[in-house]
């Protein structure tokens, strides 16, 4: 069955500061991995979109990174700001196959970022 | 361009009752997606259109049908409404869905069911 863990579950770090989210997953065959932000009472929006072939991705101050041997990303955010507070999702998509691309998200890791 | 807008933002029904979600997009996308979000679970699919006229079935159809309209509307329809469909539900589309492409969300609907 496909799966993507992430860890931590949650995470409160200070204005300023750095921090690195995880995200495992065991979907096979592999297509592609996005990192989507959702603040409370909004809908996902893409931050990152990664491909086999592509082993780390920016955008402003996130960065993301894959291994896809090991199945592992990760997803950086440098010099923290308050409107960091959110959710962050992992969503991994298979290959298209049959007529069916289900992808499988993550349940999140709750960021706090206090003044 | 409004980008995905979902209509309504809350509901509250009883059980038994039907209704009609709404979703529409201005991006000319061909791909279209309802999910539902619960507490403590990642996004589910329940059903995603590939393009006009097709639809099929998520991770979590149970309950739910589908209409694509025509290319911009896709609706989600709870024929009877069950405590367990108290969710929070988001649309989504993106340009093809088997390409690498963002998706794009709406703001979501919150129903409640009683």
């Amino acid at each position: 069955k496909n799966q993507v863990e992430q860890s931590p579950q949650s995470l409160i770090i200070l204005e300023g500061k750095n921090c690195t989210l995880q995200c495992n997953y065991t979907v096979s065959p592999f297509s592609n991995l996005r990192w989507y932000k959702q603040d409370t009472g909004r809908g996902p929006v893409s931050l990152t979109i990664m491909t086999f072939s592509e082993n780390t991705k920016s955008n402003g101050r996130y960065t993301a990174t894959l291994d896809a041997d090991t199945k592992q990303s990760s997803l950086h955010i440098t010099a923290s700001q308050l409107s960091d507070s959110a959710s962050y999702i992992c969503v991994v998509s298979p290959t298209f196959q049959g007529g069916s691309y289900i992808p499988t998200f993550g349940r999140g890791t709750s960021l706090i970022v206090h003044p | 361009n409004a980008g995905v807008t979902q209509t309504p933002k809350f509901q509250v029904l009883k059980t038994g009752q039907s209704m009609t979600l709404q979703c529409a997009q201005d991006m000319n996308h061909n791909s279209m997606y309802w999910y539902r979000q619960d507490p403590g679970m990642g996004l589910r699919l329940i059903y995603y259109s590939a393009s006009e006229g097709t639809t099929d079935k998520g991770e979590v159809p149970n309950g739910y049908n589908v209409s694509r309209l025509n290319k911009r509307e896709f609706s989600l329809r709870l024929e009877s409404a069950a405590p367990s469909q108290t969710s929070v539900y988001f649309c989504a589309s993106k340009t093809q869905g088997y390409d690498t492409k963002t998706q794009y969300f709406g703001p979501g609907t919150r129903l409640l069911v009683l």
